[in-house]
Order: C-alpha cells, then sequence, then structure tokens
C-alpha cells in the first residue's frame, strides 16, 4: 500500500518556528513536494525535494531523507497568514497527498 | 498568465442526476489531473492525463465516473448518476511536462448531492 503520515494539527504564535514531519511509505518514489492550502482554497506549492538534504525559500525551508522516508517542512517566523493545511506529497509517477497538517497560529 | 480555471466553482444535484465539471489548464502544460478532496482530508487522485492520453485511471470509479481531454487541452470530468458520498471537492490541476515536481491547482468545484 501506500501511506504518508502527517501530524493533523500544529499550534504556534506568531514569530515562532514550526516543524511539520512527513513520513512516507509508497511504490516507487521521486522526490517529496509540500503544498500550502487556505481554507476554502487551491493548493499551491511551496516546495520540492528530489535530493536529500534542505531546501531553503524564504521562510519556508523543506528537509527530505530518502533512507529513513522521512521529510519536514519548517517554516520560521511564522504570521497570522501562514494559518492554512500544509500537504506533503509523494511524486511516485503520481502525485500522491498525505492528510494534511492544520497549523493555527496565534497571535 | 491565467492558472487553473475550473467551473462550476459550486453545484448542488439531487442523488442519481448527472453532473460535469470543466477545467482549462494553464497554457502549455501537458499533464492534467482530477482529484477529489474530501473535508479535512489531502486530494485523491481519480486520473491523469498526459496529452489526451489517460496515464493513470487506476482510482477512478468507472461505474459512474467519466472523464475526457479531447485535443490535449480542456478536460472535463462526469459523474452519471451522482450519489450522496460524492459530495466532495472537485480539484484539476496541471503540470508541464510528465513531472509531479510542480502541479497547479484550480479553485475546485465543490459539489453538493441531496
Amino acid at each position: 500500500g501506500q501511506s504518508l503520515e502527517q501530524p493533523s494539527e500544529v499550534t504556534a504564535v506568531e514569530g515562532a518556528i514550526v516543524q511539520i514531519n512527513c513520513t512516507y511509505q509508497t511504490s516507487g518514489f521521486y522526490g517529496l513536494s509540500w503544498y500550502q492550502q487556505h481554507d476554502g482554497g487551491a493548493p499551491t506549492f511551496l516546495s520540492y525535494n528530489g535530493l536529500d538534504g534542505l531546501e531553503e525559500t524564504g521562510r519556508f525551508s523543506s528537509f527530505l531523507s530518502r533512507s529513513d522516508s522521512y521529510g519536514y517542512l519548517l517554516l520560521q517566523e511564522l504570521q497570522m497568514k501562514d494559518s492554512a493545511s500544509y500537504f506533503c506529497a509523494v511524486d511516485a509517477d503520481k502525485l500522491i497527498f498525505g492528510t494534511g497538517t492544520r497549523l493555527q497560529v496565534f497571535p | 498568465e491565467a492558472g487553473v480555471v475550473q467551473s462550476p466553482r459550486y453545484k448542488i444535484i439531487e442523488k442519481k442526476q448527472p453532473v460535469a465539471f470543466w477545467c482549462n489548464p494553464i497554457s502549455g502544460h501537458n499533464t492534467l489531473y482530477w482529484y477529489l478532496q474530501n473535508l479535512g482530508q489531502g486530494p485523491e487522485l481519480l486520473i491523469r492525463y498526459e496529452n489526451e492520453e489517460a496515464v493513470d485511471d487506476s482510482q477512478l470509479p468507472k461505474d459512474r465516473f467519466s472523464a475526457e481531454r479531447l485535443k490535449g487541452v480542456d478536460s472535463t470530468l462526469k459523474i452519471q448518476p451522482a450519489e450522496l458520498g460524492d459530495s466532495a471537492v472537485y480539484l484539476c490541476a496541471s503540470s508541464l511536462g510528465d513531472s509531479n515536481t510542480e502541479a497547479f491547482f484550480g479553485q475546485g468545484t465543490r459539489l453538493t448531492v441531496v
């Protein structure tokens, strides 16, 4: 079977740092992506890791360890607008999404 | 540049009725996806097209769902007949080439079956 596991919910305060983990088990793997989705909105692409290591894009960073079938999304200097759901997605010759992590940022 | 356009945004139908959703992908994107998203869940792939060819429709319930992508551009997804359990958001996405690195999503069609 194919499965991606993420925490269902994370809470943090403005200015803090939060890490959202993702473990996966899929038949085939090319890379790990992260998407953000605000309530009622479309998922929007944040980052992609095809190789092990850390990718940094502004306040967001994403990490991948292929040997551990594990990745994470790191959000720094949290802002209220970062409150949303975050999905990891495995590229396994098709894009398979996790169940999502709802992030709530409090003032 | 226009993003992925879907219509309608909302649809309410009675069970056993047919319904169709339309998607116009980003110009030049030859890969098109239809996903289903239930509340509080991640998107689930229904079908993936590369140009006009359906390369992965293993998750499409073919007894009631059908899709087409004539001329490799616009696509329609149809449900006939709809069931109460089909109530969900139907998302269309497109990507450049055959890579799944970055998919661009439309706003989705929220279907309510009553």
